[in-house]
């Protein structure tokens, strides 16, 4: 089994909708990090929260440390928001990834 | 700061050649991390150094894979010699302190023939 597991693996979406990805992990933990890779492109840290939640601009970051899950929420969808993101433990200084959630959404 | 540097961006090789990826952390960042991307197993950690010194290279799939840190602005990946099973995306990330942001460089495409 994975520490680090994400769901859905893949999502589409039309534009407007409200998106929520979850992230869900095995190992105690520092903090959570939540990145966003574009098709061809590098990788973005979106958030690093390790209590309760964190807003910019349209997304929003919450992390539940006794249930061991956090969920990545879009309000407001747009088609600029199609990528990869991907879910990230530190349970010490490196980084342990989950597979990630492809999200697609359409005009 | 232009943020973490990698080259070459894309790199395309024979089976057997020496290859070397290079990184350029952001200045003050006292952790760099090398990390693989395949569509098979996603991101892994390859090795990852602070102030310079390798600190776990528990990652790092073979002897024919090696990194070095000479200064706290640079740091090399070397695959020698270089197979097919190698084909990947390679980052480089830096962070300031421990357990903070990471900062990732647009990564190297490996493609080894």
């Amino acid at each position: 089994k994975n520490e680090v597991e994400q769901s859905p693996q893949n999502l589409t979406a039309q534009e407007g909708e409200f998106i929520t990805i979850n992230c869900s992990y095995s190992v105690g933990i520092s903090a959570l990090h939540w990145l966003q890779q574009h098709p061809g492109g590098g990788i973005v840290s979106l958030f690093m929260l390790s209590s309760g939640k964190k807003k910019h601009g349209r997304l929003i970051a919450t992390i539940n440390i006794q249930e061991k899950h956090s969920s990545l929420h879009i309000t407001a969808s747009h088609p600029r928001d199609s990528a990869v993101y991907i879910c990230a433990v530190s349970p010490t200084d490196k980084l342990i990834f989950g597979t990630g959630t492809r999200l697609q959404v359409f005009p | 700061d232009a943020g973490v540097i990698q080259s070459p961006r894309h790199e395309v090789t024979e089976m057997g050649q020496e290859v070397t990826l290079r990184c350029k952390p952001i200045s003050g960042h006292d952790y760099l991390f090398w990390y693989r991307q395949t569509m098979m197993r996603g991101l892994e950690l390859l090795i990852y150094f602070n102030n310079n010194v390798p600190i776990d290279d528990s990652g790092m799939p073979e002897d024919r894979f090696s990194a070095k840190m000479p200064n706290a602005s640079f740091s090399t990946l070397k695959i020698q010699p270089s197979e097919p099973r190698d084909s990947a995306v390679y980052f480089c990330a830096s962070s300031p302190l421990r357990n903070t942001e990471a900062f990732f460089g647009q990564g190297t495409r490996l493609t080894v023939v």
